[in-house]
């Protein structure tokens, strides 16, 4: 139990474009969900926490309107890349937070955003 | 401030050596500890946890890690490598509310034959 999917796993856009990113909890609700970024061979980097039914919280120098994230279900966290330029270009990867005991953090398998 | 520090940016080792990657982290409390393994253009991959307890904790592919309070260290280590063991490494801290994790900077692992 417990997996986090995400879709598409791979996107290549046109600059200028948005691309929409969907994060799902599938077999467990989550009311939190997490929004990473990682650049080629560097580490995760928190972009902002999203709260089901409620605005996500952006990490300090994280463009709101930029990205924007919605949490419309239990199960559903979206991050959008808005007006998307080659510098956006990363692998976006979402994890969403399950209290079963112990809180635990479940990860997707990744989005890799080409920007061209 | 919160921050997790692994020194070694990348090693190598012999297949069959034995293998440590160290990890340390600055908190104001003892966080949940965790160590992932990344492989290449994919997701994380939580090898093993520690919430509290035991300090040596047994994780899955033959991983261990002990947590060192005094030395705010949480070091990954294996007896023998194998070559499929090669990959990126992360520590990562989560305050007790399992909360905002932070990754250290990785280390990646080679594994030469």
């Amino acid at each position: 139990g417990a997996v986090v999917s995400q879709h598409p796993s791979w996107v290549i856009c046109k600059s200028g474009t948005s691309v929409k990113i969907e994060c799902r909890s599938l077999d467990f609700q989550a009311t939190t969900m997490f929004w990473y970024r990682q650049f080629p061979k560097q580490s995760l980097m928190l972009m902002a926490t999203s709260n089901e039914g409620s605005k996500a919280t952006y990490e300090q120098g994280v463009e709101k309107d930029k990205f924007l994230i919605n949490h419309a279900s239990l199960t559903l966290s979206t991050l959008t890349v808005t007006s998307a330029h080659p510098e956006d270009s990363s692998f976006y990867i979402c994890s969403a937070h399950l209290v079963r005991g112990k809180d635990e953090q479940f990860f997707g398998p990744g989005t890799r955003l080409t920007v061209l | 401030a919160q921050s997790v520090t692994q020194p070694d940016i990348h090693i190598t080792v012999s297949e069959g050596a034995s293998l440590e990657l160290r990890c340390n982290y600055s908190y104001g409390a003892t966080p949940y500890l965790f160590w992932y393994v990344q492989s290449p253009g994919q997701g994380l991959q939580l090898l093993l946890k520690y919430f509290s307890g035991d300090t040596l904790v047994q994780g899955i592919k033959g991983f261990e890690a002990e947590f060192k309070r005094s030395q705010s260290s949480f070091n990954l280590r294996k007896p023998s490598v194998h070559w499929s063991d090669a990959a990126e490494y992360f520590c990562a801290v989560a305050p007790t509310g399992g909360f905002k994790t932070i990754f250290g900077a990785g280390t990646r692992l080679f594994v030469k034959a």
